[in-house]
């Protein structure tokens, strides 16, 4: 089965409002990624975090490896962060190789 | 300036045709990867190398051949290839190999006909 649940599937916010996306784990996980990828189809970087919480400008993730999940909030969102989320995971043992969610499709309207 | 540089950036080749992805990053990073996003899956991880040798494949097929000719390149050579292969592939790289954060390029993105 899939080693990265990631939810929801699609989100729809208005600007300035917020929600959080949510990625659980069947597996344990050493650290985590988080990307957005954007209407070019680039990945860009986010977060990484090995555990604990991590915090840039609007956006804010948490990773807690026992508890097997990672969440990633946005707030006050704007219209450039429409999207798609990703969470990755490496796990342990996995020698590097990051299992990827079926990711977040964001939309946010004015 | 791009750190990570894939060439080209859009591919089409015929069925049975063989193809080269080229990958070079800037980040003197020593671990680079393969990553493959279809249509029907997620992104999925394909190789892993580090200091120029092969140390992961997570590929089902030798039709898919990395070839590392430099420590900061990482080309993908696919061979007879299929309409399946359609998808964008992205080469990422990591200081180090495990633990630490990889950064992707731009990604090639292939279709077969």
């Amino acid at each position: 089965g899939d080693q990265v649940e990631q939810s929801p599937s699609a989100l729809s916010l208005h600007e300035g409002t917020g929600s959080a996306l949510r990625c659980n784990f069947t597996t344990t996980m050493r650290a985590v990624q988080w990307f957005q990828q954007n209407s070019r189809g680039s990945l860009i970087n986010l977060f990484y975090l090995a555990s604990g919480t991590k915090e840039n400008g609007r956006l804010k993730s948490t990773f807690n490896s026992k508890e097997s999940y990672s969440t990633l909030h946005i707030r006050d969102a704007q219209l450039e962060d429409s999207g798609t989320y990703f969470c990755a995971a490496e796990a342990v043992g996995s020698n590097a190789k990051l299992t990827f969610g079926k990711g977040t499709k964001l939309s946010v309207k004015s | 300036d791009p750190k990570i540089i894939q060439k080209p950036k859009y591919l089409v080749a015929v069925t049975g045709s063989e193809k080269i992805l080229i990958c070079e990053q800037y980040l003197g990073h020593n671990a680079m990867y393969w990553y493959r996003q279809s249509a029907k899956k997620p992104l999925e991880f394909m190789f892993s190398y580090s200091y120029q040798k092969l140390m992961d494949n997570q590929t089902a097929s030798s039709r898919f051949q990395p070839q590392s000719s430099k420590k900061n390149h990482l080309d993908l050579q696919i061979t007879a290839l299929k309409p399946d292969d359609s998808a964008t592939y992205f080469c990422a790289s990591s200081h180090r190999r495990g633990a630490d954060e990889q950064y992707f390029g731009p990604g090639t993105r292939l279709t077969v006909l």
